[in-house]
């Protein structure tokens, strides 16, 4: 059974440009949620998709947006980058909302 | 306002010495409490689910346990190997986000 994964590992970019991040769920769960960690602290949750819609949504502005794909798989997008958006942003699957998450290995995206 | 706290903030013990971690919690209604590992730079690795006060889960060296406020991880002759953060979540009822604390450094010391 394969876990979660995503992509890139890391990522440079300047404030301002745009980034998407891409995940692929564990197989047979069908519930993706994303999280920001940064240096120290522990996850804040940014959002969850189910089953295509969003399902919840922490205290992000709406320049944090997402997607997920009928075979499950989901993109975070960050539009208009700021210094404070450098942090290791996780994603999460789980068979059901709500149920146990599985996170992924992260992305760690730094912005210069 | 749902918070967890986690304490102490860092630990370090001697290899073979047993000790506990403490997750403290505020939530308006508990649908469960999550314990997590974390190597640095890694996505955190589920450990169990806590779903009512006097639940206890265990694994290899880990046990987890559950009251009203507070949950514990006692970690018995640790071994190097279980140097990691260790994080606490909770999930309240009809809410989807997990609710993290800032975690508990462990170092194991050979």
């Amino acid at each position: 059974e394969t876990g979660v994964t995503q992509s890139p590992t890391h990522l440079i970019k300047t404030r301002g440009q745009q980034v998407t991040l891409r995940c692929s769920s564990q197989s047979g769960h069908n519930t993706v949620s994303w999280y920001q960690q940064a240096l120290g602290q522990g996850p804040q949750f940014i959002f969850q998709y189910y089953r295509e819609e969003e399902n919840g949504r922490g205290n992000f502005p709406p320049r944090f947006s997402g997607l997920q794909f009928p075979n499950y798989s989901s993109e975070l997008n960050v539009n208009a980058l700021e210094l404070d958006d450098s942090a290791l942003y996780l994603c999460a699957s789980s068979r059901d909302s709500p149920d146990t998450q599985y996170f992924g290995p992260g992305t760690r995206l730094t912005v210069l | 306002e749902d918070q967890v706290t986690q304490s102490p903030e860092a630990l370090r013990l001697q290899e073979g010495e047993s000790s506990s971690l403490n997750c403290s919690y505020t939530v308006s209604g508990l649908r469960g409490l999550f314990w997590y590992r974390q190597d640095p730079g890694k996505g955190p690795e589920f450990l169990f689910t806590l779903y009512s006060a006097g639940e206890e889960k265990e694994k290899e060296r880990l046990k987890a346990t559950l009251t009203k406020k507070e949950s514990f991880l006692h970690i018995t002759a640790p071994k190097p190997e279980d140097s990691a953060t260790y994080l606490c979540a909770v999930q309240v009822r009809g809410a989807q986000k997990l609710v993290f604390g800032q975690g508990t450094r462990l170092t194991i010391n050979p």
